[in-house]
């Protein structure tokens, strides 16, 4: 158990809707990642806050959003959803950026 | 465009054998190189390398990393079935203000009893 936890474990929607993922790091982390993973792309760098800023930006699509709060838990946000978004989602935290990440459980999102 | 390829894909040894993963890297602006254990769900961190020639160890699991051919090496010893899993190489690089994760596809280990 790293210590990074992650809401739900599994989401299933229909096409065209919005859905919120949600994470908790590791106590004391000020650093968030959201990572993608699906078959074909393996995981994908998405987005990093660090202690409620944006720090980072990977090939996020503009449908996705995130933000981190003051209690530095992070959601993540899908809209608009489609089909290709099937994956895994994972957040990482870690103490400071430029750390070791440490990865939450995914959240697994199906859209039908 | 940051690249991590790793090698083999997969491999099947028996208990016991030894385990060499390969991770080679084109990245801009380094930081750090990391291997990761996945089996269901999520990876799970085994080694961050900054430093050229240095070698990581925990218990039968090593890694090494050259900066100067830009790859590492992931070498288990003695393994167990309990090793079965894929391993994820991953750069870290710095980006904007902060910094991210470049992940290779990973190595599919097996082993048999």
């Amino acid at each position: 158990d790293s210590g990074v936890t992650q809401t739900p474990k599994h989401l299933i929607t229909a096409t065209g809707q919005r859905v919120t993922l949600r994470c908790s790091p590791r106590s004391g982390d000020l650093s968030v990642y959201w990572y993608q993973q699906s078959l074909d792309q393996g995981l994908q760098f998405l987005i990093q806050y660090y202690n409620g800023e944006e720090r980072a930006k990977g090939n996020i699509l503009e449908r996705f959003s995130a933000q981190q709060f003051p209690d530095l838990h992070s959601e993540l946000n899908l809209s608009s959803l489609e089909l290709g978004d099937s994956a895994l989602y994972f957040c990482a935290s870690s103490l400071f950026w430029g750390d070791e990440q440490f990865f939450g459980p995914g959240t697994r999102l199906t859209v039908l | 465009e940051d690249k991590v390829v790793q090698s083999p894909l997969s491999l099947v040894v028996h208990e016991g054998d030894t385990v060499t993963l390969n991770c080679s890297y084109e990245v801009t602006n380094f930081r750090s190189l990391l291997w990761y254990k996945q089996e269901k769900k999520a990876p799970t961190f085994l080694f961050m390398l900054t430093s050229s020639g240095i070698e990581k160890k925990s218990g039968r699991l090593s890694s090494i990393l050259d900066k100067k051919e830009l790859f590492s090496i992931l070498n288990i010893t003695a393994t167990q079935t309990g090793d079965s899993a894929v391993y994820l190489c991953a750069v870290e690089v710095y980006i904007a203000a902060g910094n991210k994760l470049t992940f290779g596809g990973g190595t599919r280990v097996l082993v048999k009893p």
